[in-house]
């Protein structure tokens, strides 16, 4: 069973920073697409950033310059590095697996690969805030 | 990239049916979609995809009250005999191009 555990969330000030830590279990995170979404108090889930494959990263805009993700091998941990902090980033932060999958010509008009959440951990909140 | 459009709310009645819808923009009608359900306080839940032509695929666990289908750009997700552990947020969710876009979510209040 695949289990993903969050934690390094708490109260900072605006332009402080923090790492956030997702520690996996029943699946190895430097192989696969391993992602950052988060939720804001009273709102929607928001795509934060991935990890895919050797050092591939991908970043919302909003995030972009700001965040850094990681992958920690030996530990089997993925990171998120947030500096520049800002009080909109205010959030529950989950970390999620993707997995691939693959829509044939008799599912879809052409065939395609793409990549949906599956696996979802429990979340570390954050706080920006004087 | 594309946007995923869903009902900020719906209600049903406990033991009845529901079908929630989101709708993919303009030129993305060919896309997969997953769908998320997330219990007030609770993290999200990876329910099913479903692919334009209406076949979907439960995840590990979930019961076969939820069902998925499509037509055109909508994507449904059904809830049939509907329990009160049913009432909880619900979000699609679609990927493109190495980036990952959500529905606003439909909350969901079973009567």
């Amino acid at each position: 069973e695949v289990q993903l555990v969050e934690s390094g969330g708490g109260l900072v000030q605006p332009g402080g920073s923090l790492r956030l830590s997702c520690a996996a279990s029943g699946v190895i995170v430097s192989s696969n697409y391993m992602s950052w979404v988060r939720q804001a108090p009273g709102k929607g889930l928001e795509w934060v950033s991935s990890a895919y494959g050797g050092d591939t990263t991908y970043y919302a805009d909003s995030v972009r310059g700001r965040f850094t993700i990681s992958r920690d091998s030996s530990k089997n941990t993925l990171f998120l590095q947030m500096n520049s902090l800002r009080p909109e980033d205010t959030a529950v932060y989950f970390c999620a697996r993707a997995k691939w999958g693959y829509c044939s010509t008799s599912s879809c008009l052409t065939s395609y690969s793409y990549y949906y959440m599956d696996v979802w951990g429990k979340g570390t909140t954050v706080t920006v805030s004087s | 990239q594309p946007v995923l459009t869903q009902s900020s709310s719906a209600a049903a009645s406990l033991g009845s049916s529901v079908k929630l819808t989101c709708t993919l923009s303009s030129g993305h009608s060919n896309y997969v979609i997953a769908w998320h359900q997330q219990q007030p306080g609770r993290a999200p839940r990876y329910l099913m995809q479903v692919e334009p032509t209406g076949s979907y695929n439960r995840g590990s666990g979930v019961p076969d009250r939820f069902s998925g289908s499509s037509s055109g750009a909508d994507r449904y997700l059904t809830i049939s005999n509907l329990q009160s552990e049913d009432e909880a947020d619900y979000y699609c969710e679609t990927w493109d191009s190495n980036t990952w876009v959500f529905g606003g979510g439909t909350k969901l209040t079973v009567l």
